[in-house]
């Protein structure tokens, strides 16, 4: 059974970057099978797509968001990551990351999430 | 992008009662239409795939129908377990999208 765990800096302050790490276990981050997503979710408020991987080179971004994130993967390390640059106090929230299937689109495994605030 | 507006944002509802939420696409998505449960501090949970299939694991009392842009999610006789806000979800095109949400209370 894959599980995902987010991890990263807790507290960004604004004009920063904010970086997280997803480690995937129990399955093969290269199997070519998945994308790999980040979502976030601002405190009461609704789920927010950010963007997926499925290689190195294969990335979709939310064009809301495209302008400041990038998504990349090391498979050496069996991770995936999230950068997004010029944070405000808008980009607080908790920031998941999960896996969805190449032809099942869906988001179907979550890691338990991590709460990001921006703040100086 | 596909917008997707449930309703209604909040319900108040006894044990044993039914529930239904409806989600509306802005444009027709087929059948790429799912459904998620997410208790408070928890991550989002799967209960409906593909408008109607269900997930294993997942109660019987929860089933889906709809397809093109009207959805609806029924929870058949609400338990205090179900007490969680749910979401729709549309994985037809990118970027994917999310509702607003809908919150059940058990009264």
């Amino acid at each position: 059974q894959v599980q995902l765990q987010e991890s990263g800096p807790g507290l960004v302050k604004p004009s920063q970057t904010l970086s997280l790490t997803c480690t995937v276990s129990g399955g093969s981050i290269s199997s070519g099978s998945h994308y790999w997503n980040w979502i976030r979710q601002p405190a009461g408020k609704a789920l927010e797509w950010i963007g997926r991987i499925y290689t190195s080179d294969n990335t979709n971004y939310n064009p809301s968001l495209r302008s400041r994130v990038t998504i990349s993967v090391d498979t050496s390390k069996n991770q995936f990551s999230l950068n997004l640059s010029s944070v405000t106090a808008a980009d607080t929230a908790v920031y998941y990351c999960a896996r969805g299937g190449v032809f099942d689109w869906l988001p179907l495994e979550w890691g338990p999430g991590t709460l990001v605030t921006v703040s100086s | 992008e596909v917008v997707l507006t449930q309703s209604p944002d909040f319900q108040s509802v006894t044990p044993k009662e039914k529930v239904t939420i409806t989600c509306r696409a802005s444009q027709s998505i087929g059948s790429s239409l799912h459904w998620y449960q997410q208790k408070p501090d928890q991550s989002p949970k799967l209960v409906i795939k593909y408008a109607s299939q269900s997930i294993s694991g997942v109660p019987s009392r929860f089933s889906g129908s709809g397809s093109g842009t009207d959805f609806t999610l029924t929870i058949k006789s609400l338990e205090a377990e179900d007490a969680a806000a749910y979401y729709c979800h549309q994985s037809s095109s990118l970027p994917l999208t999310f509702g607003g949400g809908t919150k059940v209370e058990i009264k």
